[in-house]
């Protein structure tokens, strides 16, 4: 098992640039997640999923789009990249709901520069 | 609102005794997490505590819980190099058993 994996691990985007995040894990988890750290704020939810063909926003969703056609896929795409956007991005899954099976595991992370 | 409020920072002598405090706000919450982040890397899970629980115990790690004061804290023993990382605590809450709300991690450093 590769667990849950990140593509790219780097990048860095000037002013109104897209990109998309691929995430994708092999552990048929239903739920997925894409979180932002930022120095001395944690993590902060943007949007997940709890199933093929679902999405709903998080926290701090502005700027951001997301798609889940595969279960085993949660792609984070940034339409026009802000400075602001500037933040380490970690996806992460989980089976269900209560106890272990909460447990959420996650990518090592995409550390993204927008100049 | 959705706080889970921890210290920024911690640093202890590496053999003595670590303790990381959390609250959280959602008293109706099922399951409290703790995970652990080291650098470069994305978050592992250490240990949770169903919410019927007061204490937890795993090896070196000892997870107690308040229910009334709505305080996690996360004790390990023996602290060692290795722990240096940063510990979030983590809540299911009730409301919404979709997703975890994360406190804003303590970063743990041991010094020799």
């Amino acid at each position: 098992n590769a667990g849950v994996t990140q593509t790219p691990k780097f990048r860095v985007l000037k002013t109104g640039q897209s990109m998309t995040l691929l995430c994708a894990q092999d552990m048929n988890h239903e739920y997925m997640y894409w979180y932002r750290q930022d120095p001395g704020m944690g993590l902060r939810l943007i949007h997940y999923s709890v199933g093929e063909g679902t999405t709903a926003k998080g926290e701090v969703p502005d700027g951001y789009n997301v798609s889940r056609l595969k279960k085993q896929n949660f792609l984070l795409g940034l339409e026009s990249a802000a400075p602001s956007q500037t933040s380490v991005y970690f996806c992460a899954s989980t089976f269900g709901v209560g106890g272990q099976e909460d447990t959420q595991y996650f990518g090592p992370g995409t550390r993204l520069t927008v100049l | 609102g959705e706080d889970v409020e921890q210290s920024l920072f911690l640093s202890v002598r590496e053999g003595d005794s670590s303790v990381i405090n959390c609250t959280y706000t959602d008293s109706s919450s099922t399951y409290l997490y703790w995970y652990k982040q080291e650098p470069g890397a994305g978050l592992q899970l250490l240990t949770y505590i169903f919410s019927n629980m007061d204490m937890k115990q795993d090896q070196r790690l000892t997870v107690l819980l308040n229910k009334k004061d709505k305080h996690l804290s996360l004790r390990i023993a023996d602290t060692q190099t290795g722990d240096s990382a940063i510990y979030f605590c983590a809540e299911s809450p009730m409301y919404n058993t979709d997703k975890l709300i994360f406190g804003t991690g303590t970063r743990l450093q041991v010094f020799p």
